[in-house]
């Protein structure tokens, strides 16, 4: 299978924890975005990657969220010090140029 | 900044009914549009898509067209099944494919 993949498909963690998840992108997409979706809610942007840059940041990427993608190829999103309202699903996509393809998503709850 | 706008659903039909979801767009350039959908328990998957004014994107019996002058993108299928259940989203990206925007979603659904 040579999609988009995401691990771990489910994380539960205490409020106050730090949380990463990677996402490993289809190898000659260039373009890698990581997106949060609530319940009910489209998925809501927040950070963009063309190869190794950061090129985007929504004002949603508080400080204790950080993205990196060294190398151009996989990424990693990072939450420190979670929070209840950062419960949702994490999105990631990977795009060649305008279609995005998305990976199945990482589910976070806080308790 | 960009917005998409959508009907709210639930939508409900029964099997073989016509299917219009509306989609309208707040853009500045010239954005592409998109569907995407959402099967139940599955990720999201582009459905169709159209790059500038008067395209039209169709892919598996569904179809859009992009309306410059109505700031439209309304998706359309003549006669529904079943295992089109789903949620639906339009979305759109700016002139770099950079960023993107999505609506609320739609969710669909088919009765036998």
């Amino acid at each position: 299978d040579t999609g988009v993949s995401q691990d771990p498909r489910h994380k539960i963690t205490k409020r106050g924890q730090n949380v990463t998840f990677r996402c490993d992108p289809i190898s000659e997409h260039n373009r890698l975005y990581w997106y949060r979706q609530t319940l009910g809610q489209g998925p809501e942007f927040l950070t963009y990657f063309q190869n190794e840059a950061q090129l985007e940041k929504s004002r949603l990427l508080s400080d204790r969220f950080s993205a990196e993608r060294p190398k151009g190829s996989f990424s990693t999103l990072e939450i420190q010090r979670t929070e209840q309202g950062d419960s949702a699903m994490y999105l990631c996509a990977s795009s060649p140029q305008d279609e995005q393809y998305f990976g199945p998503g990482t589910r976070l709850t806080v308790t | 900044g960009n917005s998409v706008t959508q009907m709210e659903g639930p939508v409900t039909l029964s099997e073989e009914a016509f299917l219009t979801i509306n989609c309208t767009y707040t853009a500045t350039g010239y954005p592409s549009l998109f569907w995407y959908v959402q099967y139940p328990g599955e990720g999201l998957q582009l459905l169709l898509k159209a790059t500038k004014a008067d395209d039209k994107g169709s892919n598996k019996g569904f179809e859009a067209t992009y309306r410059k002058e109505t700031t439209s993108f309304h998706l359309e299928k003549g006669s529904v099944q079943v295992s089109d259940s789903a949620v639906y989203f339009c979305a759109l990206s700016d002139n770099y494919g950079q960023n993107f925007v999505f609506g609320p979603g739609t969710r669909l659904s088919v009765l036998p």
